[in-house]
């Protein structure tokens, strides 16, 4: 079956360090990628998606790139925010009915 | 747009008893899902409908845990008896495939303690 596999941290940064987050799948044919984000006391929430291949996802500074080639979809931002601090999710789904979620990276930034 | 509502946000009960989470999915969605989140376990797929027909109930833990959609807007997970081992935050998502965005939203999450 679909399966999604990241770094499970904890990943302590200084504000204004680069950040990347490692994402790899494995699933048949070609899946949706997503990136959500839960925030202390919250629901997770969709922080980008990609779509197909070399399609790149951007938000609120973070990106990552769809690669079908090594199966992954790493999550970057060039200079994190204390208020980046949150756990991590990387997910996939076909067709938005089943989503399958890897484990999570706890992200902590230090002033 | 309102979001996924969820009921109540913090749940407290005893050994025994019987617990009813409410989920609201977003208007016009037609696939629902529940999920499970703790610290040892991570985020666990309970169960997830479409149209208001359970589709995979695989992940359900066991027959304590019950899982009903009497209608498009709401559903209901129950469990019945509850037990400390069943504390933990329990989240409720909503999705429209069919409306051409694949994208999941989630509700804000019932935190549930069996004392």
């Amino acid at each position: 079956g679909d399966s999604v596999t990241q770094m499970e941290g904890p990943v302590t940064l200084s504000e204004e360090a680069f950040l990347t987050i490692n994402c790899t799948y494995t699933a048949t044919g070609y899946p949706s990628l997503f990136w959500y984000v839960q925030y202390p006391g919250e629901g997770l929430q969709l922080l980008l998606k990609a779509t197909k291949a070399d399609d790149k996802g951007s938000n609120k500074g973070f990106e990552a790139t769809y690669r079908k080639e090594t199966t992954s979809f790493h999550l970057e931002k060039g200079s994190v925010q204390v208020s980046d601090s949150a756990v991590y999710f990387c997910a996939l789904t076909h067709y938005g009915q089943n989503f399958v979620f890897g484990p999570g990276t706890r992200l902590s930034v230090l002033p | 747009d309102a979001g996924v509502i969820q009921s109540p946000r913090h749940e407290v009960t005893e050994m025994g008893q019987e617990v009813t989470l409410r989920c609201k999915p977003i208007s016009g969605h037609d696939y629902l899902f529940w999920y499970r989140q703790t610290m040892m376990r991570g985020l666990e797929l309970l169960i997830y409908f479409n149209n208001n027909v359970p589709i995979d109930d695989s992940g359900m833990p066991e027959d304590r845990f019950s899982a009903k959609m009497p209608n498009a807007s709401f559903s209901t997970l129950k469990i019945q008896p509850s037990e400390p081992r069943d504390s933990a935050v329990y989240f409720c998502a909503s999705s429209l495939p069919a409306g051409g965005t694949d994208t999941q939203y989630f509700g804000p999450g019932t935190r549930l303690t069996v004392l």
